[in-house]
């Protein structure tokens, strides 16, 4: 089974620009989550995603918005860009995502750098 | 919200000695999950404890979760080179699609 891919791997931006990332959840999976990783911060929890509806947000500004198709393909979308908005973002699928109870598979990220 | 704290932050240790790293959550867990991410790469799932005061071992690695559900700990028995990399816990809330991850405890083996 192909696991978790998403596009870009690398990406620079401006202050300003948005950005769209994509995600492809392992075939089956049907819960997507975002997950925004910094070394200061660690791991932190942007979205989760199932059946195209959002079941739950981190604490992230509305800048930070996402999607999932009826494939389960998941976008996220970051706007306005912001220095600090530099970090690896990963996205993670899991079969099902109920209650947490699932472990997740995680893509490779996309590497974001704002100047 | 739930915050899920983890120590130490970094371990340096020389290869064969133990290691051992510590979860602890503000909140009780309906489970809690281990994952490894070796430098340049992305989290991997390890294992998952769900009852109250379970124990799993996987080779040399230990995993315990607390009578109250709220801590944790992974430990590492006579650790290996291959051993390198961050160890995060992460737990859920009871009622929550949300799995909140510890800032994770980066280990170093000195052959």
């Amino acid at each position: 089974k192909a696991g978790v891919t998403q596009t870009p791997r690398y990406l620079i931006k401006t202050r300003g620009q948005q950005v769209t990332l994509s995600c492809s959840p392992i075939s089956g999976h049907r819960s997507v989550s975002w997950y925004q990783q910094t070394p200061g911060q660690g791991l932190q929890f942007l979205f989760e995603y199932f059946s195209e509806t959002q079941r739950n947000k981190g604490n992230f500004p509305g800048r930070f918005s996402g999607r999932q198709f009826s494939n389960s393909r998941s976008e996220m979308n970051v706007s306005t860009l912001e220095l600090g908005d530099s970090a690896l973002y990963l996205c993670a699928s899991s079969l099902e995502g109920g209650l947490g109870s699932y472990e997740q598979y995680f893509g490779p990220g996309t590497r974001l750098t704002v100047t | 919200g739930q915050q899920v704290m983890q120590i130490p932050q970094y371990q340096h240790v020389q290869e064969g000695e133990d290691f051992t790293t510590y979860c602890n959550s503000s909140t009780t867990l309906s489970n809690i999950q281990w994952y490894k991410q070796r430098p340049g790469g992305h989290p991997v799932f390890l294992i998952q404890l769900v009852k109250s005061g379970e124990v799993k071992k996987q080779k040399r690695l230990t995993f315990q979760f607390g009578e109250a559900k709220k801590n944790s700990s992974l430990h590492i028995t006579a650790t290996q080179t291959t051993d390198v990399g961050t160890y995060f816990c992460a737990g859920a809330g009871a009622g929550s699609y949300q799995l909140t991850f510890g800032k994770g405890t980066k280990l170093s083996v000195i052959p």
